[in-house]
């Protein structure tokens, strides 16, 4: 059974203070990973998609990378705007076209 | 922004009663979804669509039931509601790939007595 797994649950962070989020992973043929970003109220935002291992992107203050086991969601000197709920999903071969979520990483930021 | 619709943002109704939810998108785009969210869950898949009367179970699919008359709408029913099915309900599209990003609507709270 495909599993997603993001730690910590809650992060919070000083204003221009570095660090990274987790998403963990167990999934038979990975056909790709996602990263999306959630404001209260609102859908779910896509930011990255990560196909292999060894694999980078970067958008502003993020960066997301990818091994074969989890996934990382860099963020450099994060801003009050970054505070958001992060969330990681996996899509696998065997099943079509869903997404597997993770529960998300709830994020804030304070000046 | 996706052109995705969701209505209504908002609805509570009693136990037993029958709910549609519906998505809208302007994009064409021939993948639809509907997925809940609760607490400590992650979003879970209820049912997709993959074109035109062509849909699918999800994770959760029990008490729910689909239909895609057209492209641009993708309906969500409730024939009976269940006090367990109050969620938030996204709406999510993708385009040809199927492992191209998907991307949500805003949802829909409702919330069942």
């Amino acid at each position: 059974e495909d599993q997603v797994t993001q730690s910590p649950e809650a992060l919070r962070l000083q204003e221009g203070e570095s660090s990274s989020l987790n998403c963990s992973y167990t999934v038979s043929g990975l056909r790709g990973l996602f990263w999306y970003r959630q404001d209260p109220g609102k859908g779910p935002e896509f930011l990255f998609t990560l196909y292999s291992a060894g694999e980078e992107k970067e958008k502003e203050r993020l960066k997301a990378t990818l091994t074969k086991k989890e996934s990382f969601l860099h963020i450099t000197a994060p801003k009050p705007e970054d505070s958001a709920t992060y969330l990681c999903a996996v899509q696998a071969g065997h099943s079509g076209y869903a997404l597997n979520f993770g529960k998300g990483t709830s994020l804030l930021v304070t000046p | 922004d996706a052109g995705i619709t969701q209505s209504p943002r908002h609805k509570v109704t009693e136990t037993g009663t029958p709910v549609t939810l519906r998505c809208h998108q302007t994009e064409n785009h021939r993948y639809m979804y509907w997925y809940r969210q609760d607490p400590g869950h992650g979003l879970r898949l209820i049912h997709y669509s993959y074109g035109v009367k062509d849909t699918d179970k999800g994770e959760v699919s029990d008490g729910y039931s689909v239909s895609r008359s057209k492209t641009e709408d993708f309906l969500l029913t409730l024939e009976s509601a269940t006090s367990s099915q109050t969620s938030v309900y996204f709406c999510a599209i993708s385009s040809v790939d199927s492992n191209q990003p998907q991307h949500f609507g805003d949802g829909t709270r409702l919330s069942i007595l």
